[in-house]
């Protein structure tokens, strides 16, 4: 059975750093893409990057480049998101979601949300 | 980058009844176009992928159609466990994945 677990929800300060995880099981985590969606509170959703762990090619949404940073560790086949200065803006709930390696379909598999929570 | 327009942003619907949302794409985005499913505490469901194709255990009263610009999602005969937010997507402009901004589709 294919799964993304992510990593549980995370209260933070501004100014803070943040890595949270997303790790696949039940099929092969390097040969499909990883992306991230965020989601803030009452709004819709919104592509941020997404990573092909088989060789680590990262890509951005423009919206997002410099603002996050997206990585994998696949010899633990796990995803992550991370933060180096949280803002309270970055309050929102992050999924990961998995893509075919050759893009030729959407994500079919989510994981169940991690919520950021960043308040002084 | 490709802007996907999602029309209504809300329709009350009876249950039983029939819904009909739209996704329009900003340019072409061929037939790489899905929808989701978003219950509310829960991760997106994708439904639809290929404009038209139907996920695994997905039923079939959900039905997707259009191509190019204009697309379709069609739930025949409303369920209660169906009003939710439902949302499009387009993988075509890859890595740009961009959503529309949602359709919440509430009990009339």
């Amino acid at each position: 059975e294919v799964q993304l677990v992510q990593s549980g929800a995370e209260v933070k300060k501004p100014g803070e750093s943040l890595k949270i995880s997303c790790k696949g099981s039940g099929y092969s985590f390097t040969s499909y893409w990883i992306g991230w969606v965020r989601q803030m509170p009452g709004k819709g959703l919104e592509w941020m990057g997404i990573i092909y762990p088989g060789d680590s090619d990262t890509r951005y949404s423009p919206s997002f480049q410099g603002q996050v940073t997206i990585s994998a560790d696949k010899s633990i086949s796990t995803a992550y998101l991370q933060w180096s200065s949280l803002k309270a803006s970055d309050t929102a709930m992050y999924y990961c979601a998995r893509q075919d390696w050759n893009h030729v379909y959407p994500f079919d598999y989510w994981g169940q949300g991690t919520l950021v929570t960043v308040s002084s | 980058e490709i802007v996907m327009t999602q029309s209504p942003a809300t329709l009350s619907v009876s249950p039983g009844e029939r819904a009909t949302l739209s996704c329009r794409a900003s340019q072409s985005v061929s037939s790489n176009l899905a929808w989701y499913q978003q219950k509310p505490g829960q991760a997106p469901r994708l439904l639809i992928y290929g404009a038209s194709t139907r996920a695994t255990g997905i039923p079939a009263r959900f039905s997707g159609s259009g191509s190019g610009t204009e697309f379709t999602l069609t739930i025949s005969s409303l369920q209660s466990e169906d009003f939710a937010v439902y949302y499009c997507q387009q993988y075509n402009n890859w890595p740009s994945l961009t959503f529309g901004g949602g359709t919440k589709v509430e009990i009339k």
